[in-house]
């Protein structure tokens, strides 16, 4: 069964500067898409970037990178320029033909001033 | 476009009983799924429903149902309610299938067991 790993539970970054949330997924498919998920506090879930596997490409999305590490299963989420808007639960997801969408724990993120 | 709405946004139940969650997906959307967050488990796939059939399950038990109407709104149903079933109840919507389009999900609703 595939699974999703969010290691880090809490992260914090001061405004302006570049934060690094890290993913590690299990699967042994070769055709897969990973997404990162944002939910505020005001519990709606936002998408903020995908990657398809067959795709070697990191996909960038304005502040928001990835960086997909196919044969090391990672997918870490890059925010740059971080805002004040930035700060909430983000939630790395791995999505096959299976048609499960599967959820890491999440990381939550808080912005300093 | 309106986005994915769902009704109640709040409700309190008591152990045994049934509820029954709505949700009204963008328009011409035509997959809607379901999920169960708890602080506790995080977030679950409890099952997907396109052009009115169940097309993905989750593993949980058959107490949890939903189903698709011809206009792509979908309703899930708690029977036999438990403690355990206290959480927010998210429903999102694409066009066809996540491998091609984005999922939208609508605010959810927050079920409480007592």
């Amino acid at each position: 069964a595939q699974t999703v790993t969010q290691s880090q539970p809490e992260m914090s970054v001061q405004e302006a500067e570049t934060v690094t949330l890290s993913c590690t997924y299990d699967t042994s498919e070769s055709d897969y898409y990973l997404f990162w998920y944002k939910q505020p506090p005001s519990r709606q879930m936002i998408l903020v970037i995908r990657q398809e596997a067959y795709k070697q490409q990191n996909a960038t999305e304005n502040r928001f990178s990835v960086n997909f590490q196919k044969a090391a299963k990672s997918f870490s989420l890059k925010i740059s320029d971080s805002q004040l808007g930035d700060a909430a639960m983000y939630f790395c997801a791995y999505y096959n033909q299976g048609g499960k969408l599967i959820f890491g724990q999440g990381t939550e993120l808080s912005v300093k001033p | 476009k309106a986005g994915v709405t769902q009704t109640p946004r709040y409700l309190i139940k008591t152990r045994g009983q049934q509820v029954t969650l709505s949700c009204s997906p963008i328009s011409g959307h035509r997959s809607v799924s379901w999920y169960q967050q708890t602080p506790g488990q995080g977030l679950q796939f409890l099952f997907e429903y396109f052009s009115e059939t169940q097309r993905n399950k989750g593993n949980f038990p058959g107490r949890f149902s939903g189903r698709q109407f011809s206009n792509s709104r979908s309703e899930m149903n708690v029977s036999t309610l438990e403690l355990g079933d206290s959480a927010l109840y998210l429903c999102a919507s694409s066009l066809f299938t996540l491998s091609t389009d984005t999922q939208y999900f609508g605010p959810g609703t927050r079920l409480t067991v007592l």
